[in-house]
């Protein structure tokens, strides 16, 4: 089956730093996603990627779509205490399943 | 802005009763899914279904899990018999189509079967 491989597991940062997290795959993805999820609750949408090369922003998060199909990554910019959380990737081949990454726990100090 | 809602948001259940866990998909999507989430682990699939049929399920969702729609709102996850390995977080989610076209999800149940 399809794995993801999301890096880094998890990170300690200070308020106002940037972030970087980046996923890859063993296979090509035809969709490339990024939730966030807090503590008890589902994923919640950050950005959706549908073509190689695509880079999108959101606020201060930006993520692209790599022009392999095989990774994307996500930057946050200038975090602040909200952003604490834990971030997945996400891919779509071409059949309905969507495959998510281990996750990265973000924690950012302020 | 429209959500995927989850009923009920905590379970407990003993080992080898049935459960059902309910869910309210956006109303426009058209396409169903459930995943789960053991503690501390990632979110892995489960099934998805359209057209009033499962397109796809993965090994996790074998003879103990069955879905349905039975009405024009719900969305439902049968576990049979449960297992104490069971116990996790079930997350539904909608989308309006497939390919490029994200999930939304919901807030999820919390299954604990003891």
């Amino acid at each position: 089956g399809q794995q993801l491989n999301q890096s880094p597991q998890s990170m300690f940062i200070q308020e106002g730093e940037d972030v970087s997290m980046n996923c890859t795959s063993s296979s090509i993805f035809n969709t490339w996603l990024w939730y966030k999820q807090d503590p008890g609750e589902g994923p919640v949408l950050l950005i959706a990627l549908y073509k190689a090369g695509e880079l999108t922003s959101n606020g201060r998060l930006t993520a692209q779509f790599g022009i392999t199909r095989k990774d994307s990554f996500l930057n946050i910019s200038a975090s602040i205490p909200s952003d604490v959380g834990i971030y997945f990737c996400a891919g779509r081949g071409s059949n309905y399943k969507l495959t998510f990454g281990k996750g990265t726990l973000l924690t950012v100090n302020p | 802005e429209p959500e995927v809602t989850q009923t009920p948001s905590h379970q407990v259940t003993q080992m080898g009763q049935e459960v059902i866990l309910r869910c309210v998909p956006i109303s426009n999507h058209l396409y169903f899914y459930w995943y789960r989430q053991i503690l501390g682990q990632k979110v892995e699939f489960l099934v998805s279904f359209y057209n009033n049929e499962i397109s796809e399920k993965s090994e996790i969702f074998d003879d103990q899990f069955s879905v349905e729609r039975p009405d024009g709102s719900n969305f439902t996850l049968k576990i049979r018999s449960t297992k104490l390995e069971d116990s996790a977080m079930y997350f539904c989610a909608s989308s309006s189509g497939t390919g490029p076209s994200p999930l939304h999800f919901g807030n999820g149940t919390r299954l604990t079967v003891t």
